[in-house]
């Protein structure tokens, strides 16, 4: 079964900060996909960030990165220059590729400080 | 354009009551999920469709629960005798299936509904 574990329930630092949040995930698969969703208070989950196994690069959309290490199984999420509003719930998740249903971290509280 | 949506946004209904929960996914959208998301189990996969293909129930936490995904838009989650275990955010999700039938991208999620049971 695949697992995926999130080692920082809360975090929180200050405005215009770096934050990196933490992943770890276990399969014996070797395509699937890595994606990373934030939930505000509002509940809506929003797609922050998404990976595909094959592709080397690391994906990056704006302030936010991942660092992805196939081999350690690691997908970590940078968030540069972070803003009031990125304070949210960041869910790691990982779904095979066929497989259609995600498989979520705990999540990481994340609070961003004034 | 639009995105999921989810009715009731929350739903408080007393211990062995039947509820029913509604998703509209994202037009175009032929695939649908089910999640459930509650305090002690974290974000559960419950039930997957695509197109008029036999819906993937393997998440579904006991036969209280179905589904049904009525002219491949509309789906409704049947919660039958509920229990006070019910509690939690239920989320639909969709996404676009690619070819050969896999669902390679991203699932978008509707804002969820909270249920209480009392």
């Amino acid at each position: 079964a695949q697992t995926v574990t999130q080692s920082q329930p809360e975090m929180s630092v200050q405005e215009a900060e770096t934050v990196t949040l933490s992943c770890t995930y276990d399969t014996s698969e070797s395509n699937y996909y890595l994606f990373w969703y934030k939930q505000p208070p509002s509940r809506q989950m929003i797609l922050v960030i998404r990976q595909e196994a094959y592709k080397q690069q690391n994906a990056t959309e704006n302030r936010f990165s991942v660092n992805f290490q196939k081999a350690a199984k690691s997908f970590s999420l940078k968030i540069s220059d972070s803003q009031l509003g990125d304070t949210a719930m960041y869910f790691c998740a990982f779904m095979i590729q066929g497989a259609q249903k995600l498989v979520f971290g705990q999540g990481t509280r994340l609070t961003i400080n004034p | 354009g639009a995105g999921v949506s989810q009715s009731p946004s929350n739903k408080v209904t007393e211990k062995g009551k039947d509820v029913e929960l509604r998703c509209d996914p994202i037009s175009g959208h032929t695939a649908l999920y089910w999640y459930r998301q509650s305090l002690g189990q974290g974000l559960e996969f419950l039930i997957y469709f695509q197109g008029n293909s036999a819906p993937d129930k393997s998440g579904l936490p006991s036969d209280r629960f179905s589904a049904e995904r009525t002219g491949g838009s509309v789906s409704t989650l049947t919660i039958q005798r509920t229990q006070q275990e019910d509690s939690a955010v239920y989320l639909c999700a969709s996404s676009l299936v690619t070819s050969g039938g896999a669902s390679t991208d991203t699932q978008y999620f509707g804002p969820g509904t909270r249920l209480t049971v009392l």
